[in-house]
């Protein structure tokens, strides 16, 4: 099955700095990429995802790149706010098995 | 409603007891997920629904845990004689169909004494 693998597990930045989060996956027939941002006590959320057919995915502050050569995505969070920080899990899926498999999650704080 | 609700928000069940937590997808959402999560980890895949399709069990942890959905829509997990180590919190979501994006519910607290 799928192995989806999240570096790092806590990510601390100044507010206005970037963040950057990375997973890997296993299976080369993953093609749905989804990211989402859970906020303490709260149910995570969809912020963001791109399919295998595209390279990069922007958002206002937010992006997501894929390489499907090195099987690698990331979220990029530009102009961090205190309003960023929460636990950010990535995911990937593949049409066949439709479920996603995600991430371990990683912590960001945004100090003010 | 216009989310994914799950019942009840909290459980406090006694170690050997049998626990039903109940989800009711978003109208017309084929598919149909319950995940684990436990204090401060991630999201631990348990099982899957996708219309008519037989469900995708394989993160079940053990026989004592089960699952159903009944006429495509509401489901209900059991866990029978339940442990302390199923305490945790565990979250229901739904989906248009294959490969989409996942509506989470609130979640149901459940906690094994």
């Amino acid at each position: 099955g799928e192995n989806v693998e999240q570096h790092p597990s806590t990510l601390s930045v100044q507010e206005g700095d970037s963040a950057v989060i990375k997973c890997t996956y296993s299976d080369s027939a993953s093609n749905y990429f989804p990211w989402y941002k859970q906020e303490l006590g709260k149910r995570p959320q969809l912020i963001i995802d791109i399919r295998s057919n595209v390279g990069e995915k922007k958002d206002q502050r937010i992006a997501v790149t894929l390489n499907k050569t090195a099987k690698h995505f990331s979220l990029h969070i530009t102009e961090t706010q205190p309003e960023d920080s929460a636990v950010y899990f990535c995911a990937a899926s593949n049409t066949n098995a439709g479920k996603s498999t995600f991430g371990d999650g990683t912590t960001l704080t945004v100090k003010p | 409603g216009a989310g994914v609700s799950q019942s009840p928000s909290n459980k406090v069940t006694e170690k050997g007891k049998d626990v039903e937590l109940r989800c009711d997808p978003i109208s017309g959402h084929t598919a149909l997920y319950w995940y684990r999560q436990s204090l401060g980890q991630g999201l631990e895949f348990l099982i899957y629904f996708q219309g008519n399709s037989a469900p995708d069990k394989s993160g079940l942890p053990s026989d004592r845990f089960s699952a159903e959905r009944t006429g495509g829509s509401v489901s209900t997990l059991t866990i029978q004689r339940t442990q302390q180590e199923d305490s945790a919190v565990y979250l229901c979501a739904s989906g248009r169909g294959r490969n989409t994006e996942a509506f989470f519910g609130q979640g149901t607290r459940l906690t094994v004494v």
